[in-house]
């Protein structure tokens, strides 16, 4: 068990620009969450998966945010045109569905947007 | 799933006692209540969660009240290690749903 991997763990890039992300979850984990964290603020929820099926997204991942988890093994968050205020540390949890839904969280990539 | 409210910051002594209060008034009946922990620049961290009965682990124990309307996490012995901020959570285990974790408390533990 190697834990929940982000990668990269820093990214800065200029206003307009595309990122991507990606999250390799704990092996055999069946269920990946995407959260945001702003400064002084606790992480907020963008998107859940279960398997390769996307199940919930909330209304803060607006139209140029897109995430995928195409064989229900790792998960990319693409952001794109981005702007300042996407500037944020993104977070990756995985969780067994079977045993209490523990959320377990990778250490985040931290996005500045210049 | 049902709010909680948490004071923003505690200060505690390294090797005493730290407890940190949680009120969940709207708590409903197949709820839990969820703690983590997020060290600065950490992704957050899976302390202990309980549904009515108290819980323990090896980090830390979980007092629920009788009323499920508030709780209480206990760190027995706190190291300079524990300073971070610790979220209160509650939401329903198996619905793989968000979880919602507001500003929680700052915990400053001092030499």
């Amino acid at each position: 068990d190697t834990g929940v991997s982000q990668n990269p763990r820093h990214k800065i890039t200029k206003r307009g620009q595309n990122v991507t992300f990606r999250c390799d979850p704990i092996s055999e984990h069946n269920r990946l969450y995407w959260y945001r964290q702003t400064l002084g603020q606790g992480p907020e929820f963008l998107t859940y998966f279960q398997n390769e099926a996307q199940l919930e997204k909330s209304r803060l991942l607006s139209d140029r945010f897109s995430a995928e988890r195409p064989k229900g093994s790792f998960s990319t968050l693409e952001i794109q045109r981005t702007e300042q205020g996407d500037s944020a540390m993104y977070l990756c949890a995985s969780s067994l569905s079977a045993t209490g839904d523990i959320q377990y969280f990778g250490a985040g990539t931290r996005l500045s947007v210049l | 799933d049902a709010k909680t409210t948490q004071p923003p910051s505690m200060d505690c002594a390294e090797g005493r006692a730290a407890n940190l209060p949680c009120n969940h008034s709207t708590i409903s009946g197949n709820e839990y209540v969820y703690w983590y922990r997020q060290i600065h620049s950490q992704g957050p961290q899976y302390i202990i969660h309980g549904l009515k009965n108290n819980e323990t682990n090896e980090m830390a124990s979980l007092i629920i009240t009788e009323d499920r309307k508030s709780s209480t996490l206990i760190l027995p012995h706190a190291t300079l290690r524990d300073t971070a901020v610790y979220y209160c959570i509650v939401r329903n285990s198996n619905s793989g749903y968000a979880l919602n974790f507001g500003k929680g408390t700052s915990l400053l533990v001092t030499p």
